[in-house]
């Protein structure tokens, strides 16, 4: 069983327009977050959000906008596409603190902006 | 700011060579700490994770790291390495109690057989 899917894995797409990605977990955890690694591998942390509220909103510009319907579900919107956006883009999933949790991660969707 | 170094950006290895790899981390209050492994094309698996308890971690497929308190360090190791290692190595770190993850820059490793 696949503990965190992402769905498309991969995503070609033109500037301008405006694409999603899913993530589901099926591990039972409250907690979910999407980072962003560029060309030379930087993970960096972009949302988290917990039982569906948004906790964590590092410097992203707003055309990117997550959505968590519920809990086990946490998915990236992103509009006006740049090709600066271009990147791998990994979902993850925790259980809460002050458990032992451990980031699970998503497979990754490779984005390619033209 | 809480910050993640990695000082070795590329590391070569021969197959059966030792291995170490460098984690450092600014922060003074409790933190939790892990090694993430990425193998070609797939997603980051968890290696080891400190919490608590006896500073020396093992993990999976031979890796251990041991945490340093008074360094901030929290350095990989693998006494002998083999070409399936070859991967690209993430050390992470977490306040205690709180969500954000801080991720270092990766060491690229790659070992010939």
């Amino acid at each position: 069983d696949t503990a965190v899917s992402q769905t498309p894995k991969y995503l070609v797409t033109q500037m301008g327009n405006d694409k999603s990605i899913k993530c589901e977990q099926n591990l039972g955890h409250d907690t979910m977050y999407w980072y962003k690694q560029d060309s030379k591998k930087f993970l960096k942390i972009m949302f988290s959000y917990n039982n569906k509220e948004l906790i964590i909103n590092e410097t992203v510009p707003n055309r990117f906008s997550p959505k968590s319907p519920d809990k086990a579900h946490l998915n990236l919107h992103i509009n006006s596409l740049e090709l600066g956006d271009s990147a791998v883009y990994f979902c993850a999933s925790s259980q809460d603190p002050p458990f032992q949790e451990t980031q699970y991660f998503g497979p990754g969707t490779r984005l390619l902006v033209l | 700011a809480q910050s993640v170094s990695q000082h070795n950006h590329h590391v070569i290895l021969s197959e059966a060579a030792s291995l170490e790899l460098g984690c450092n981390y600014s922060y003074g209050g409790t933190v939790n700490l892990f090694w993430y492994v990425q193998y070609p094309g797939q997603h980051l698996q968890l290696l080891l994770k400190y919490f608590s308890g006896d500073p020396l971690v093992k993990g999976i497929k031979g890796f251990e790291a041991e945490f340093i308190k008074s360094k901030f360090s929290f350095n990989l190791r693998k006494p002998s390495v083999q070409w399936s290692d070859t991967a690209e190595y993430f050390c992470a770190v977490k306040n205690s109690g709180t969500y954000k993850y801080i991720f270092g820059t990766g060491t690229r490793l790659k070992v010939l057989a």
